[in-house]
């Protein structure tokens, strides 16, 4: 059983469009993320929820919208993509208590925008 | 000054040495710490954490905490040419990780 999983794996499109990147754990987790890695494998945070709710929004285009249907997952809509949008996409979860503040990650969302 | 800096490498050693990392971190709030490791293409997997000063083993690794000196490390013994990927520090200000932009390791057989 895959414990964070995201879809699709990749994403070609073009300039304009408009794309949604889906996400779901299973492991029971309260807290969900976002996080981009650019071109340098820098990875950076975006968004987190906890049970719904955001708690982090980092200093993102408002193009990046997340939603948290429910505690389990949590989707990036991403309006008018542009060439810099163009990165790895990796989703998150974590637990409660010191050895649950470790992320597990999903496998991530290779975005190509041409 | 970045939040985290972490040596970007290639950091190179030979087959059975010890490989150290190193990562040093502006936010005296950090708790705890965090040391993943990132294969060419796949998602981050977590390795060990520490939140106390000192060290911590498990098995070939050994984290090292130094809040003080706003040090944290990552030794790995007897390296084999499977632990060669790219390894990243996070400290944990305020509930959320930081990733530095890490060290690639090799290592060569």
């Amino acid at each position: 059983d895959t414990a964070v999983s995201q879809t699709p794996k990749y994403l070609v499109t073009q300039m304009g469009n408009d794309k949604s990147i889906k996400c779901e754990q299973n492991l029971g987790h309260d807290t969900m993320y976002w996080y981009k890695q650019d071109s340098k494998k820098f990875l950076k945070i975006m968004f987190s929820y906890n049970n719904k709710e955001l708690i982090i929004n980092e200093t993102v285009p408002n193009r990046f919208s997340p939603k948290s249907p429910d505690k389990a997952h949590l989707n990036l809509h991403i309006n008018s993509l542009e060439l810099g949008d163009s990165a790895v996409y990796f989703c998150a979860s974590s637990g409660q208590g010191p050895a649950n503040y470790g992320y597990t990650f999903g496998s991530g969302t290779r975005l190509t925008v041409v | 000054q970045k939040e985290v800096e972490q040596n970007s490498g290639p950091l190179s050693v030979p087959e059975g040495a010890i490989a150290s990392l190193n990562c040093t971190y502006s936010d005296r709030g950090s708790q705890s710490f965090f040391w993943y490791r990132q294969y060419s293409g796949k998602s981050p997997e977590l390795i060990m954490f520490i939140y106390s000063n000192g060290d911590k083993e498990d098995g070939r690794f050994t984290a090292q905490l130094n809040k003080a000196s706003q040090y944290v490390s990552l030794l790995i013994r007897d390296s084999q040419p499977s632990d060669s990927a790219t390894y990243l520090c996070a400290p944990n200000p305020g509930g959320k990780l930081i990733f530095g932009q890490g060290t690639e390791l090799s290592v060569k057989p």
